[in-house]
C-alpha cells in the first residue's frame, strides 16, 4: 500500500487567498483524522471523519476553516481566506480502528505558508 | 491544555548509549501510544501499549506505563545515529475513544 498521501507538500500563498489540501487515506481504513502542526501549539487535532461523516469538528479553529470527505478515498481541508497565522504543517492521518483510535497512519504532511 | 507531556524536551546522547523519554498526562486512558518523527516527515507509529499493560518491548525499544502515576516512558537502547529524531507520546482518554492527544515532544540527537 502507498500510505496517506498528501498533496500539495508545500504551498507558498498570499494572505486572503483560498487553499485547499488534499488526502488520500490508506484502503479500508475508515477513519480519517486532520491535524495541525506549528512550534507553539504542537499537534493539534482539527476534524475526525468515521465512516465518512465528520465526527468531532471541534478542533476547527473558526469558520474558515471547512472540511469534507465526500467518499472513503479522499478528504479536503479548505482554509478561505487564508491568513498568515495559518501557517503550519498539515497532517492526514487514517486508521482502521473503530471505537479505540488504534495505530494511526499519516502523511508526510502539507507545509502551508501565507505570506 | 495538552493531555500528554514529554520530558526532557531535547535529549543529546552518544551512539551506543540508551536513551530514556518520559511522558506525563492527566485524565484515564485507554492506550498510550509512542510515535517518532524525522524532521520534515510525518509521524510514524512505534508502540501502543493498552491501559491494562504495564510494559512492551519491541526491537530496541522498550515502554512502561504507570496508570497510578499518570506516566510512561519509553527507552530506545543502544541507541544509533539513526535514533535522531522527535518523540511523541499520545493518549487516548476513556471518555474519547477515537481521539489521541499528542504530547509537545522530545528531539533526540544521537552523536555518531
Amino acid at each position: 500500500d502507498a500510505g496517506v498521501i498528501q498533496s500539495p507538500r508545500h504551498e507558498v500563498t498570499e494572505m486572503g487567498q483560498e487553499v485547499t489540501l488534499r488526502c488520500k487515506p490508506i484502503s479500508g481504513h475508515n477513519s480519517l483524522f486532520w491535524y495541525r502542526q506549528t512550534m507553539m501549539r504542537g499537534l493539534e487535532l482539527l476534524i475526525y471523519f468515521n465512516n465518512n461523516v465528520p465526527i468531532d469538528d471541534s478542533g476547527m479553529p473558526e469558520d474558515r476553516f471547512s472540511a469534507k470527505m465526500p467518499n472513503a478515498s479522499f478528504s479536503t481541508l479548505k482554509i478561505q481566506p487564508s491568513e498568515p497565522r495559518d501557517s503550519a504543517v498539515y497532517f492526514c492521518a487514517s486508521s482502521s480502528g473503530q471505537g479505540n483510535t488504534g495505530e494511526l497512519f499519516f502523511g508526510e504532511g502539507s507545509r502551508l505558508t501565507v505570506l | 491544555s495538552q493531555q500528554g507531556e514529554e520530558d526532557p524536551q531535547a535529549l543529546s546522547i552518544q551512539e551506543g548509549e540508551n536513551a530514556t523519554m518520559n511522558c506525563s498526562y492527566k485524565t484515564s486512558i485507554n492506550n498510550l501510544q509512542w510515535y517518532r518523527q524525522n524532521s520534515g516527515r510525518g509521524l510514524v507509529h512505534l508502540i501502543l501499549i493498552r491501559s491494562n499493560e504495564r510494559e512492551k518491548h519491541s526491537g530496541r525499544l522498550r515502554v512502561t506505563l504507570d496508570t497510578s502515576k499518570k506516566s510512561s516512558s519509553l527507552l530506545i537502547t543502544a541507541s544509533r545515529a539513526a535514533d535522531t529524531a522527535s518523540y511523541f507520546c499520545a493518549t487516548e482518554s476513556l471518555d474519547s475513544s477515537y481521539k489521541l492527544i499528542f504530547g509537545s515532544g522530545t528531539r533526540l540527537l544521537v552523536r555518531p
